[in-house]
């Protein structure tokens, strides 16, 4: 593993099945976040986690969760999903959170299409 | 509320220079970064200024003007690989990075 992994790249789910997206990375880095993009729509923060064991609401946390429990890991998941939870979503991690010096590195994305 | 504008598309000739531009309203300010990101592909980082002035790195500068609430990306000697999405995104002072919508550059040969 190099950086930060994403899995599956891409799903197409039938509404009102439970799915969760993997997020791994290798960097040690701290912070990790949870994003979805949509067309004409800048990325919108879904939720975040400042570090292991800890987890924070983003822009748009309704019908999504996660958990932190280690440095590696942070898994998203869709309870029960909905057509409009179709979208590209991305991990991206940080050394630390609040580090406004730091970039972001962003997993290749999974691209989930729910009907 | 916190905004973040750029154009949605752009388009510009190879060899040639083009600015885009992006405005925001955000509360708090601590730094605007610069992403680029071809289609079908994450993000990745090009730049960061948290001071007013420009930053320089190769080909590609950004400038800010926190006063404003202003800053470009320039990207020079442009070629067919520049062609993507150019977000931009503020980090407020909750230090959560606020995303513009993208703006997509076509090079045209």
């Amino acid at each position: 593993i190099a950086g930060i992994t994403q899995a599956p790249t891409s799903q197409i789910l039938a509404a009102g099945r439970r799915m969760t997206l993997r997020c791994t990375q290798d960097m040690r880095h701290n912070a990790m976040y949870w994003y979805r993009q949509d067309l004409g729509l800048g990325l919108r923060l879904i939720h975040y986690s400042n570090t292991a064991g800890t987890t924070g609401k983003g822009e748009v946390p309704d019908g999504y969760s996660v958990s932190r429990a280690n440095t590696d890991d942070f898994p998203l998941t869709l309870a029960s999903a909905v057509p409009s939870q179709t979208s590209v979503y991305f991990c991206a991690s940080t050394k630390t959170s609040g580090d406004n010096t730091g970039e972001l590195f962003f997993g290749e994305g999974s691209r989930l299409t729910v009907l | 509320g916190q905004n973040i504008d750029q154009p949605t598309e752009m388009t510009a000739t190879e060899g040639a220079i083009v600015q885009i531009n992006c405005t925001y309203q955000t509360s708090g300010f601590n730094g605007l970064f610069w992403y680029q990101q071809h289609a079908g592909e994450a993000p990745t980082f090009l730049s960061y200024n948290v001071l007013d002035g420009l930053e320089e790195k190769g080909r590609f500068s950004s400038f800010l003007s926190r006063s404003k609430g202003y800053s470009y990306l320039l990207l020079k000697e442009l070629q067919m690989k520049d062609s993507a999405s150019y977000l931009c995104a503020v980090m407020d002072s909750n230090y959560q990075l606020i995303w513009g919508a993208g703006t997509k550059l076509i090079i045209k040969p």
